[in-house]
């Protein structure tokens, strides 16, 4: 079993939808839960990252953690074309200086105009 | 931009050659990590470097080998190169655990 689960979908909405996109993860260690877009070819790019459980928002995104269920998710209000990527979620440990990223295996997701 | 720059973006090697690959930032950050991503997969860490010494290591072979140099600049080496290495390597920098920005990237294709 692996680490951190996520649904690869493939995912495809129309423009102006709200987007759910979920992680699972079995390591009870996990305190940093970030979300990255990923571009056809390109680096992943850092959305958001939350350290406890609950809600965080920046502008159309908001991520949840639940601790207790073990459960991330990242949601996109009013989906844009642009939104059109790969989305990963990564979690890691607090540890000295160590800061080794676990990944999802990413959810691909299409906006349609 | 996050700053992270890399280089080469893209090379073609064949199998039992060995590879190096550069990883650069503008920002003075000092630990460096390098992932590797499979097609249609999440990146798999590697290893990392804190001021100039690895103290962390992924699921890989020795044949992967790094280096970070004194302006935090860093290298993966790879060794006797196999048709599986074929991926997208990335590197990360990044001070904290929760804000690690990585570059676009070097496609890696094994012949």
């Amino acid at each position: 079993q692996k680490e951190v689960e996520q649904d690869p979908g493939p995912l495809s909405v129309p423009e102006g939808a709200i987007v759910s996109l979920n992680c699972t993860y079995s390591n009870s260690a996990f305190q940093y839960f970030m979300w990255y877009r990923q571009y056809s070819r390109k680096g992943p790019e850092l959305l958001m990252y939350t350290y406890s459980s609950g809600n965080k928002e920046d502008g159309r995104f908001t991520a949840q953690v639940d601790k207790s269920s073990k459960y991330i998710s990242l949601f996109i209000r009013d989906s844009q074309p642009s939104d059109s990527a790969t989305y990963l979620c990564a979690m890691s440990v607090p540890s000295g200086s160590a800061r080794q990223l676990t990944f999802g295996s990413g959810t691909q997701l299409t906006v349609l105009p | 931009e996050t700053g992270v720059t890399q280089s080469p973006t893209h090379l073609i090697k064949t199998r039992g050659q060995q590879v190096t690959l550069r990883c650069s930032s503008q920002s003075g950050h000092n630990t460096v990590s390098w992932y590797q991503q499979a097609l249609g997969q999440g990146p798999q860490f590697i290893f990392q470097y804190y001021r100039e010494e690895e103290n962390g290591r992924g699921n890989f072979p020795p044949r992967f080998s790094g280096l970070q140099f004194p302006n935090y600049s860093s290298e993966l080496n790879v060794n006797a190169l196999e048709l599986d290495d074929s991926a997208l390597y990335l590197c990360a920098m990044g001070t904290d655990a929760y804000e690690q920005y990585f570059g676009p990237g070097t496609r890696l294709t094994v012949t």
